[in-house]
């Protein structure tokens, strides 16, 4: 399985972008960069996800390396609500599952 | 479009004990996922499913928990009996189906266990 790395915290001011990064070195071909996060007592929620591509959304972009080896997750202007545990997850090829690391601690300060 | 539903919330019991967890999955997801989650830990696939069928259960304790999915819609979750180690939070995941690639996994907000 592709496994991840990242950084087990980080700090950001409101109001300013916060870059998460994410090593997936082994991703295969066909697999899938998943990120999702868990604000204290509650279930994981989905971020975004992407092949190749970067990609963007209402709550996020991703920007995937060209040899996709890593990617990194921004939020353009962190709120305190951001605050939260975040996952960079490889979706397992053609087993659907998804494999949690510790994830990065993100703590956003007025 | 509700959500993944889970229940009980919460849960205290005595080791030993037995517990049920219960999930209803988004209302269309044939692929249905149980995860524990120790505190400080990120989650731990148990047991997936897809429809009524296994398709991963190696990562669950077999001698004392087991799951269904009788009519591939909503599931339960036992375990029995408990041990304190199993404190944790259940969480309970569903995805629309697993030979759709990229699909998203939509969670539950879990079943909080603590054996006393």
């Amino acid at each position: 399985d592709a496994k991840t790395t990242q950084p087990p915290s980080m700090d950001c001011a409101e109001g300013r972008a916060a870059n998460l990064p994410c090593n997936h070195s082994t991703i295969s071909g066909n697999e899938y960069v998943y990120w999702y996060r868990q604000i204290h007592s509650q279930g994981p929620q989905y971020i975004i996800h992407g092949l190749k591509n970067n990609e963007t959304n209402e709550m996020a972009s991703l920007i995937i390396t060209e040899d996709r080896k890593s990617s990194t997750l921004i939020l353009p202007h962190a709120t305190l609500r951001d605050t939260a545990v975040y996952y960079c997850i490889v979706r397992v090829e053609n087993t659907d599952k998804l494999i949690f690391g510790t994830g990065t601690r993100l703590q956003v300060f007025p | 479009e509700a959500g993944v539903a889970q229940s009980p919330r919460y849960k205290i019991i005595e080791k030993r004990q037995s517990v049920a967890f219960w999930c209803n999955p988004i209302s269309g997801h044939a692929t249905l996922y149980w995860y524990q989650q120790i505190l400080g830990q990120g989650p731990k696939l148990l047991i997936q499913f897809q429809n009524n069928g296994v398709v991963d259960d190696s990562q669950l304790p077999k001698d004392r928990f087991s799951a269904e999915r009788l009519k591939g819609v909503d599931s339960t979750l036992k375990i029995q009996p408990a041990k304190l180690e199993d404190s944790a939070v259940y969480l309970c995941a569903s995805s629309l189906n697993l030979a759709v690639s990229g699909n998203t996994i939509y969670f539950g907000e879990g079943s909080w266990l603590t054996v006393v």
